[in-house]
């Protein structure tokens, strides 16, 4: 059973407002990763992290920002939502080249 | 470029029916292999998978074999339930990340 949370799982907001989506594992991963899921199911990776300190890009452009401050807490921010950035957010984390794990995914809907 | 080509889907069968979701890979090197699964509403689970050409990996009923030749990892299942339905993604160990295909839903009906 992989130890990975993220909160919240449903998230309705307004355009303009600031969000942070939570991702935390406790399997003491030095990768992380968060992807956004369209509706027809591609995954498109968006940003992740080597270890602490380190944030990547990731294949598909975003408006959101990451930071890795601790070995087991992967946020993510949008300083102002807009309804574009309505989706689904997984977060994952591996512990080198072995086997990554999913968390439950946040839902996010921008009106 | 690395890249994962699975079959468009959805796929729909009748329980108890056989189940192949074709999956062909690009890659530099020998990478890992793996399948995961994605029930509704939830994130994506390991479903199974493979480290070195000819490993098979099974888990649930579900099989795929590492066929480095034809750079391969087929899915298959001899008897799919109600249950299976689900999205179902085949990966490989890119460079310091997974490398996925764009999912197959699968759609088992009674």
């Amino acid at each position: 059973e992989a130890d990975i949370y993220q909160t919240p799982r449903y998230l309705v907001i307004g355009t303009g407002k600031k969000i942070t989506l939570e991702c935390s594992q406790t399997m003491g991963h030095d990768k992380m990763y968060w992807y956004q899921q369209d509706p027809g199911m591609e995954l498109h990776l968006i940003h992740y992290s080597y270890g602490v300190n380190s944030t990547e890009k990731g294949d598909l452009s975003s408006e959101s920002t990451v930071s890795r401050i601790r070995t087991e807490h992967f946020p993510l921010t949008l300083e102002s939502a807009r309804p574009s950035h309505t989706s689904q957010y997984l977060c994952a984390s591996r512990l080198g080249p072995e086997t990554q794990y999913f968390g439950p995914g946040t839902r996010l809907l921008v009106l | 470029g690395d890249s994962v080509t699975q079959m468009e889907g959805p796929v729909t069968l009748s329980e108890e029916a056989f189940l192949t979701i074709n999956c062909t890979y690009t890659a530099t090197g020998y990478p890992s292999l793996f399948w995961y699964v994605q029930y509704p509403g939830e994130g994506l689970q390991l479903l199974l998978k493979a480290t070195k050409a000819d490993d098979k990996g099974s888990n649930k009923g579900f099989e795929a074999t590492y066929r480095k030749e034809t750079t391969s990892f087929h899915l298959e299942k001899g008897s799919v339930q109600v249950s299976d339905s689900a999205v179902y993604f085949c990966a490989f160990t890119g460079f310091q990340k997974l490398v996925f295909g764009t999912g197959t839903r699968l759609l088992v009906s009674p």
